[in-house]
Order: C-alpha cells, then structure tokens, then sequence
C-alpha cells in the first residue's frame, strides 16, 4: 500500500530560526511530489510541485528537496515568520496510467513563537 | 477568477438527514475532487472525477453519492448523515493528464456536524 510518513508531528520554533521537515514515502513510481501549506480553518495551498527528475525547487523562504533513490524529501523554512505558523502536508501522485488518487501524509504541525 | 468556491460553510445536521455540499471551480480544471478531515487523520479522498460524467470512488466512499453533469460543478450528496460524518469536507480541482494529478487548489472547506 503506498505510505507517506511525515515528521516530525509537531514541531514549536523560534521566530526568525530556520527549519526542515521531513516527508518519506512509498509510492512508486511516482509522477510528482507536492507541499501544501494549511493554515487553521483553511484549505491547503501548494508550496512546491516537483516531478521525479527535479532535486530541489524554491518558493520565497520555502525550498524543498526530494531524493527519489531514498524516496525521501524536505521542506526547510528559513528564517520563519509567525505567518509560517500552519500544517504542512507532503502529497505523492502516482505514475502516468495509474490511479488519479494521490497519497497524503498526515501533516506536520508547526508553531513559530515571537 | 474566484478559483475553488464552497457552500455552505458551515452545516448542523440531525443523524438521519440529507443534504448536499456545493463545489464549483472556473479555472476549467477536469479533474475534482471531494476530501474530508478529521482530526489525526489528514485529507481523506471521498470520491473523485476526470471530467463531466465520469466520477470513482475514492478511500472512504460509503454513505456520499457525487455526480458531474457540467465541468464547473461537483456535488456532494450526504444520503443520510451519520455522526460519523461530521467532519471538514474539502473541494479540490486540478489539471490531470494520463492519470497524473498535478497542483490542486483547495477550496475553503465546510465545517459539518451531524448530532
């Protein structure tokens, strides 16, 4: 069955510190690999879309990594924002011809104190 | 362009009653999609479409019934709400291709409690 692990669960940090979180997965192979941010009481918005061949993609202060040998990829904050506070979901989709369905992880929980 | 629209956003109900959520999208994506969250457990898929009159079931289809008569809209009927049901259900759409999902965009979500 395809997995997507995320850790760690929770994670409280100071504002203004960087931070990585962690997604492992199972799917493969796999067509792309996403980041969404969730803040309370909102949807999800995507952060970075990455397909198997790309290593690393950037948005402002949110740069992820995937290395599709180890199957395993971050998301590192840097210099975070009280905004950053939020859940940070890893999703994979499955490879051309398969399923339309893809697989979450349950979400990392972050809080940024002032 | 409004992206991902949601109604209501906020729904009591009595076990035992029907209703159905709204979702519509305008950015002509084929694919949507319904998920549900509960607390622990991340965004669970309900039921999904590749495009107007085609939909499948996802992980946690029973007691939801979908259709998609036109590519902006796609409803989710709860037949006979349990309180199991309660719960946040999420709305997404994307542009698929040869069974690959790409970005989704998420709706607001509706908050639903079935007492």
């Amino acid at each position: 069955k395809n997995q997507v692990e995320q850790s760690p669960q929770s994670l409280i940090i100071l504002e203004g510190k960087n931070c990585t979180l962690q997604c492992n997965y199972t799917v493969s192979p796999f067509s792309n690999l996403r980041w969404y941010k969730q803040d309370t009481g909102r949807g999800p918005v995507s952060l970075t879309i990455m397909t198997f061949s790309e290593n690393t993609k950037s948005n402002g202060r949110y740069t992820a990594t995937l290395d599709a040998d180890t199957k395993q990829s971050s998301l590192h904050i840097t210099a975070s924002q009280l905004s950053d506070s939020a859940s940070y979901i890893c999703v994979v989709s499955g490879p051309p011809g398969g399923s339309y369905i893809p697989t979450f992880g349950r979400g990392t929980s972050l809080i940024v104190h002032p | 362009n409004a992206g991902v629209t949601q109604t209501p956003k906020f729904q009591v109900l009595k076990t035992g009653q029907s209703m159905t959520l709204q979702c519509a999208q305008d950015m002509n994506h084929e694919y949507m999609s319904w998920y549900r969250q509960d607390p622990g457990m991340g965004l669970r898929l309900i039921h999904y479409s590749v495009g107007a009159g085609i939909t499948d079931q996802g992980e946690v289809p029973n007691g939801y019934n979908v259709s998609r008569s036109t590519t902006e809209d796609f409803p989710l009927r709860l037949l006979s709400a349990a309180p199991s049901q309660t719960s946040v259900y999420f709305c997404a759409s994307s542009y698929s291709k040869s069974g690959v999902t790409y970005e989704q965009y998420f709706g607001p979500g509706t908050r639903l409690t079935v007492t």
